[in-house]
């Protein structure tokens, strides 16, 4: 079975602050994929990025970046610079499950509520 | 592209009622799901569909019913529903094929409420 852990329930931060959200996963399949969506208060789910077991590099995306090490089954999320718009609940998810679609495991989500 | 679309946004239901859920997709995915998000448990997967007249239970499938006649539909059906069904139910969609998963296109949710 597969599990995701995002042990911070809720963060909150001053604007310009750096943050940092966890996660957690668990899986016994070599071959899988990690996932971050947002969900801002308005409550759709946005896609952040994927990546896959295979590919450990980390990424940056502008003030966004994730560090993803299978040593310790983590794939953190950092928001450099933060602003009042990134306040939103992040999803951190993983796949597996090939042959019959992507089946997502989700975490339970942290809130991050960015202060001006 | 209206991308994924759900229909309606909001609904009340008495206990034993039944009503249906539908999602739409105009991005020819061929990969769709179901899942209900419910406070602090993150979301969690009821049915999904990896084509056409395919459906597959999820991790919560108990008390909900599913059809994809239609490739760009999917629909949920809730045959007698139950307070604990109270939920935000999201439709996604992918281009998923086997063994190359992609990140799943989310529709706007809809607020189902059983009293």
């Amino acid at each position: 079975a597969q599990k995701v852990t995002q042990a911070q329930t809720e963060i909150s931060v001053v604007e310009k602050e750096d943050v940092t959200l966890d996660c957690v996963y668990e899986t016994r399949d070599t071959t899988y994929y990690l996932f971050w969506y947002k969900q801002p208060p308005s409550g759709e789910l946005v896609f952040l990025i994927r990546r896959n077991s295979f590919d450990e590099q980390n990424e940056i995306s502008g003030r966004y970046s994730w560090n993803f090490q299978k040593s310790t089954s983590s794939f953190n999320f950092t928001i450099t610079a933060s602003q009042v718009v990134d306040s939103a609940v992040y999803f951190c998810a993983l796949s597996v499950g090939f042959a019959s679609g992507s089946r997502l495991t989700f975490g339970e989500g942290t809130q991050l509520t960015v202060n001006p | 592209n209206a991308g994924v679309t759900q229909t309606p946004k909001f609904r009340v239901l008495k206990t034993g009622q039944s009503m249906t859920l539908l999602c739409a997709q105009d991005m020819n995915h061929e990969y769709m799901y179901w899942y209900r998000q419910d406070p602090g448990m993150g979301l969690r997967l009821i049915h999904y569909s990896v084509g056409e007249g395919t459906t597959a239970k999820g991790e919560v499938p108990d008390g909900y019913n599913v059809s994809r006649l239609k490739k760009q539909n999917f629909l949920l059906g809730l045959e007698s529903a139950a307070p604990s069904q109270t939920s935000v139910y999201f439709c996604a969609s992918s281009k998923d094929r086997v063994r190359f998963l992609y990140e799943q296109y989310f529709g706007p949710g809809t607020r189902l409420t059983v009293t």
